[in-house]
């Protein structure tokens, strides 16, 4: 069964540093795309960054740059997003996304999604 | 401000048919493919629809999507109580070099 589960979660103060871990398994999680996915308290879902299989194409979201650093670990087969600066609006569950399928985005999709892991920046 | 735009909600009785739309621009929709997803409360993203138009296996075929020009829609027919949830669209959008979304669309069975 392909699996995707996330960690490091938490509260933290704003301007403090959280990382994100994602373990995948029942894949080869070394050929595949992966994504962040984050969704605010009521609020709809937003992309927050990806990383090709070999860690040579990484792209964020504007309201992240500069702030988030999207990684991975194939031999491990884990994802992590080292999350510094962090302010109040990145408060959100956190879900680690796959690309469905060996191919470019335009025509790619997001298949499977992990449960999420919640963080939340406050004093 | 979300890059795709959804209405914020939908309804229908059961049984009848619903859509929900989503509009883009020509560097996400016109482009590329939308792909769909539904949120049932209290839970994670699930893929429903995908290359605009086709279901992955256990999806009813009640749900269909379709695209054209800067738009996409989503059709579920014989609507059913447990088809309450949040919908949204998403494509890649090449001028953002990034995943784009619409802002969900909550759909009540009354």
């Amino acid at each position: 069964e392909v699996q995707l589960v996330e960690s490091g979660g938490g509260l933290v103060k704003p301007g403090g540093s959280l990382r994100l871990s994602c373990a995948g398994s029942g894949f080869t999680f070394s050929s595949y795309t992966m994504n962040w996915v984050r969704q605010a308290p009521g609020k709809g879902l937003e992309w927050v960054a990806c990383i090709n299989s070999i860690s040579t194409y990484i792209f964020y979201a504007d309201s992240v740059k500069g702030r988030f650093t999207i990684s991975r670990d194939n031999a491990k087969n884990s994802l992590y997003l080292q999350m510094n600066s962090l302010r109040a609006e990145d408060t959100a569950v956190y879900y680690c996304v796959r690309d469905a399928q060996l191919e470019p985005p335009d025509t790619n999709w997001f298949d499977p999604w992990g449960q999420g892991t919640l963080v939340t920046v406050s004093s | 401000q979300s890059v795709l735009t959804q209405p914020p909600s939908a309804s229908g009785t059961p049984g009848q048919r619903v859509t929900i739309s989503c509009s883009g621009s020509s560097s996400n929709i016109a482009t590329n493919t939308v792909n769909w997803y539904q949120q049932l409360p209290g839970t994670a993203p699930k893929l429903l629809i995908y290359r605009n138009n086709h279901r992955p296996s256990g999806v009813p075929d009640r749900f269909s999507g379709s695209q054209s020009g800067t738009s996409a829609s989503l059709a579920i027919s014989g609507l059913q109580s447990e088809d309450e949830a949040d919908y949204y669209c998403a494509a890649w959008d090449g001028s953002l070099n990034g995943w784009v979304f619409g802002g969900g669309t909550k759909l009540t069975v009354l």
